[in-house]
């Protein structure tokens, strides 16, 4: 079955300490994001990729990083800069525009960090 | 960036239909209009996407006037199981950053 996988489900972390959050799709789309979600809230933006080695920031990259080594792959490193980490992050792909297709965004299950 | 506005909240009975309307004043031309549906604890999925007019498939309709300053999700006789999180989302595909969530519209089906 095609589709993204994030793991781990569920993270606790120390302060202080950086976590590396993995996100893996096979569905072949040259774009993949990372979104945060707080209790209540939307969903926020923190980075984008739309092709290997190459990324941007969202609206709430301070206290991020990615990397974007293959089209597969798009792990979100959540560092000790980022005061407020405790939160549901969410990792979508989509097919970019000029291929023809809606721009659909498929998400996958999310990750629970929680700072203890 | 075209910002949304919902309802924070809707209840409706099982059976009914339920009509979920999203203002975005500042849509720019090369915008579309997407819903997304989301549960608890899971990511969201997609429903429906629009451009102008009225779009349908197997689970909702999707009503698009001419200024495309507003949209109407329009779900069919809904059961419990539509009880989640209904967002819209507008912006050009062609970047990704333009993707922009809203606050979302909490719905509820009682029995």
């Amino acid at each position: 079955d095609g589709g993204i996988t994030q793991s781990p489900k569920y993270l606790f972390r120390k302060e202080g300490q950086n976590v590396t959050l993995s996100c893996e799709q096979n569905l072949n789309h040259d774009a993949m994001y990372w979104y945060r979600q707080d209790p209540g809230q939307g969903l926020r933006l923190i980075y984008y990729s739309q092709i290997v080695n190459d990324f941007q920031k969202g609206d709430i990259a301070e206290g991020y990083s990615v990397s974007r080594e293959k089209k597969e792959s798009f792990p979100l490193t959540v560092t000790s800069a980022q005061k407020n980490p405790t939160a549901f992050y969410l990792c979508a792909s989509s097919a970019l525009e000029e291929e023809g297709n809606t721009g659909e965004l498929f998400f996958g299950e999310g990750s629970r960090l929680t700072v203890l | 960036l075209a910002k949304t506005t919902q309802p924070i909240s809707m209840d409706s009975y099982e059976g009914q239909e339920v009509n979920i309307t999203c203002s975005h004043n500042n849509i720019a031309t090369n915008d579309y209009i997407t819903w997304y549906q989301q549960f608890p604890s899971q990511g969201p999925r997609f429903i429906i996407q629009g451009y102008k007019t009225k779009v349908t498939n197997e689970v909702a309709s999707l009503f698009i006037p001419a200024d495309r300053k507003s949209s109407t999700l329009s779900l069919p006789r809904v059961s419990l199981s539509d009880t989640a999180v209904y967002y819209c989302l507008v912006g050009d595909w062609g970047s990704a950053r333009q993707l922009t969530f809203g606050s979302g519209t909490q719905l509820t089906v009682l029995p």
